[in-house]
């Protein structure tokens, strides 16, 4: 099946250590992106990539990273920088890099405790 | 600059018609999307529009788009238990990095 897939689903990390969350995709879709989603704040974005081997910042990129070494491969990982990071991360996907119509991942949940 | 803007909330009885609301403020915007949320999921995408376009139907949904007020609604037609959910307006325009997401509208829909 083609499709965005998130893994874990849920994962508890204590405070200051890095997590990293996958994130693959079979569409064969150029651009990916990560969103957070904190309740009644809507989807802000933490880091694009339009293109293999290549990523910009979003809005809240700092206390993230990730890297972009293969076309379907798109981790992030949390480090311990990242003042609250207790959120429902969301990978998404684009065909192309123009930014419109893009497909989601089914989220991860990322506890810190 | 860039922003979404959406009621927090609406309640209807199974079977009635739901409106849900979005503003935004990009006059470059060309693509507007709906986008649906069930509970510890991701996003589906349910209809887009684009700004040359006044309106879209696709079976249950009406996708209404005033360009001059940025003003754009979803309509779903003979609600049901299964349309409750958070339903997210996007904008976006060609060459922009990505879309730009509103704060979701929690749909209640009552038996």
């Amino acid at each position: 099946d083609g499709g965005i897939t998130q893994s874990p689903k849920y994962l508890f990390r204590k405070e200051g250590q890095n997590v990293t969350l996958s994130c693959e995709q079979n569409l064969n879709h150029d651009a990916m992106y990560w969103y957070r989603q904190d309740p009644g704040q809507g989807l802000r974005l933490i880091y694009y990539s339009q293109i293999v081997n290549d990523f910009q910042k979003g809005d809240i990129a700092e206390g993230y990273s990730v890297s972009r070494e293969k076309k379907e491969s798109f981790p992030l990982t949390v480090t311990s920088a990242q003042k609250n990071p207790t959120a429902f991360y969301l990978c998404a996907s684009s065909p192309d890099s123009t930014g419109n119509t893009i497909y989601f991942g089914e989220g991860s949940w990322l506890t810190v405790v | 600059g860039e922003d979404v803007e959406q009621s927090l909330f609406l309640s209807v009885r199974e079977g009635d018609s739901s409106v849900i609301n979005c503003t935004y403020t990009d006059s470059s915007s060309t693509y507007l999307y709906w986008y649906k949320q069930e509970p510890g999921a991701g996003l589906q995408l349910l209809t887009y529009i684009f700004s040359n376009m006044d309106m879209k139907q696709d079976q249950r949904l009406t996708v209404l788009l005033n360009k001059k007020d940025k003003h754009l609604s979803l309509r779903i037609a003979d609600t049901q238990t299964g349309d409750s959910a958070i339903y997210f307006c996007a904008e976006g325009y060609t060459g922009r990095r990505a879309l730009t997401f509103g704060s979701g509208t929690r749909l209640q829909v009552q038996p």
